[in-house]
């Protein structure tokens, strides 16, 4: 079964700074889904990769998948307060319907 | 508001006690999901409908666990006989995926608030 494991597992900036959280699967990635999950609240979706090499964007929130399908990674430029929460990343195998996330990072914006 | 939605937020039960769950969707989604989230951990897999079939389990869905979409539209998750080992947050899900008319391939799901289930 499909395992994905997500780096660094708690992340502490200051505002202002970059940071990159990364999202690794045991298999190839057929779709690749990041959300964000403030304490206690639903996922909200952000971004869904499904090429190798795609990359996208949202606002300061840029997300890559590599050319082997088989990691991903989110960077945020210059990070807010309002950045921090829980990031899953969610992948679903080949003409699989259900997700498989990772155990999340915390990310924390000091001000 | 036209997002996904459950209900109730929060239940506290006592051990032995069954509760019911109830999620409303995206009313143009023909596929729903139910996830079961622990503290620290990603969300996990229990079971989804098409339409009002039911077309996957997960084996973390025992016999105590059942769930419905009678109409299509809304779903309710229930649970028999609660054990201290069901507290956890249950998080349902819809999709698009497979309706006519919709672009991309995709399987983005979208999630409700969530159900937190704390079980004495």
């Amino acid at each position: 079964s499909q395992e994905l494991e997500q780096s660094p597992q708690s992340l502490i900036v200051q505002e202002g700074k970059n940071l990159t959280i990364n999202c690794t699967s045991s298999k190839t990635l057929y779709g690749l889904y990041w959300y964000k999950q403030k304490y206690g609240e639903g996922l909200i979706f952000l971004m869904m990769l499904q090429k190798g090499g795609e990359e996208k964007s949202h606002e300061k929130i840029t997300a890559k998948l590599d050319e082997k399908k088989q990691q991903s990674s989110l960077h945020i430029t210059a990070s807010q307060p309002s950045h921090a929460g829980i990031y899953l990343c969610g992948a679903d195998g080949q003409g699989a319907q259900k997700l498989v996330f990772g155990q999340g990072t915390r990310l924390t914006i000091n001000p | 508001d036209t997002g996904v939605s459950q209900n109730p937020r929060h239940k506290i039960t006592k051990r032995g006690q069954n509760v019911t769950f109830r999620c409303d969707p995206i009313s143009e989604h023909n596929r729903l999901y139910w996830y079961r989230q622990t503290l620290g951990q990603g969300p996990e897999f229990l079971t989804y409908f098409q339409n009002e079939a039911q077309l996957e389990k997960s084996r973390l869905l025992s016999d105590r666990f059942s769930a419905e979409r009678p109409k299509g539209s809304f779903s309710t998750l229930e649970i028999q006989r609660t054990e201290q080992g069901d507290s956890a947050m249950y998080l349902c899900a819809s999709s698009p995926r497979g309706v006519l008319g919709t672009s991309g391939r995709g399987n983005e799901q979208f999630f409700g608030p969530g159900t937190r289930l704390t079980v004495l």
